[in-house]
């Protein structure tokens, strides 16, 4: 069974980085079928997509967040990572990290809360 | 880019069914859609791919009281004979020219 796991700090300062990985067990991150991303939930909202990468290291990127949005991929570890740039307290939001197979999400990580707070 | 467009509310009583929408805006109509469950305080769920044709493939352990339907632009999730754990929100979403595009979520209550 496919599993997918965030990981990172919980609290940001304002102006500062966001670094988020995503480990992947159960499958490989480098098989060609798949899609890799990156999607938040502010509190009490809806679910917003940030970006998303292949495993030959192309990346695809919200065109609200491009700007700010860096995402990679290690194979060799079977982890891909999220940086998102010159945080504010409008980035405060679950992350979650998905594999797409096709047109469908088919498999989400558990996802971690990231307070941006001074 | 597609648009997809969910109310934000339904409610359904314990034992009966409910029929969710989504909408593909205009000249997106033949698009797939996946629909998701997001129960309180947990990550979504995969419960199904949905074609234009009605067609649906569901994710592993997703009981048979889920299906999908469709008509032109619409995707229906349609829940049978609703359990109180059915009380969440749900999402569709697609896919387009390598961006991934969500509908704004229905908060259905079980009542």
């Amino acid at each position: 069974q496919l599993q997918l796991q965030e990981s990172g700090p919980g609290l940001v300062k304002p102006s500062e980085t966001l670094s988020l990985t995503c480990t992947v067990s159960g499958g490989s991150i480098s098989s060609s079928s798949y899609y890799w991303g990156w999607i938040r939930q502010p509190p009490g909202k809806g679910l917003e997509w940030i970006g998303s990468i292949y495993y030959s290291g192309s990346t695809y990127y919200n065109p609200s967040l491009k700007s700010r949005v860096t995402i990679s991929v290690d194979t060799s570890k079977n982890q891909f990572s999220l940086k998102l740039s010159s945080v504010t307290a409008a980035d405060t939001a679950v992350y979650y990290c998905a594999r797409r197979w096709g047109a469908a999400i088919d498999y989400w990580g558990q996802g971690t809360l990231v307070t941006v707070s001074s | 880019q597609p648009v997809l467009t969910q109310s934000s509310s339904a409610s359904a009583s314990l034992g009966s069914s409910v029929k969710l929408t989504c909408t593909l805006s205009s000249g997106h109509s033949s698009y797939i859609i996946a629909w998701h469950q997001q129960q309180p305080g947990k990550a979504p769920r995969y419960l199904m791919k949905l074609e234009g044709s009605g067609s649906y493939n569901k994710g592993s352990g997703v009981p048979d009281r889920f299906s999908g339907s469709s008509s032109g632009a619409d995707r229906y999730l349609t829940i049978s004979n609703l359990h109180s754990e059915d009380e969440a929100d749900y999402y569709c979403e697609t896919w387009d020219s390598n961006s991934w595009v969500f509908g704004g979520g229905t908060k259905l209550t079980v009542l």
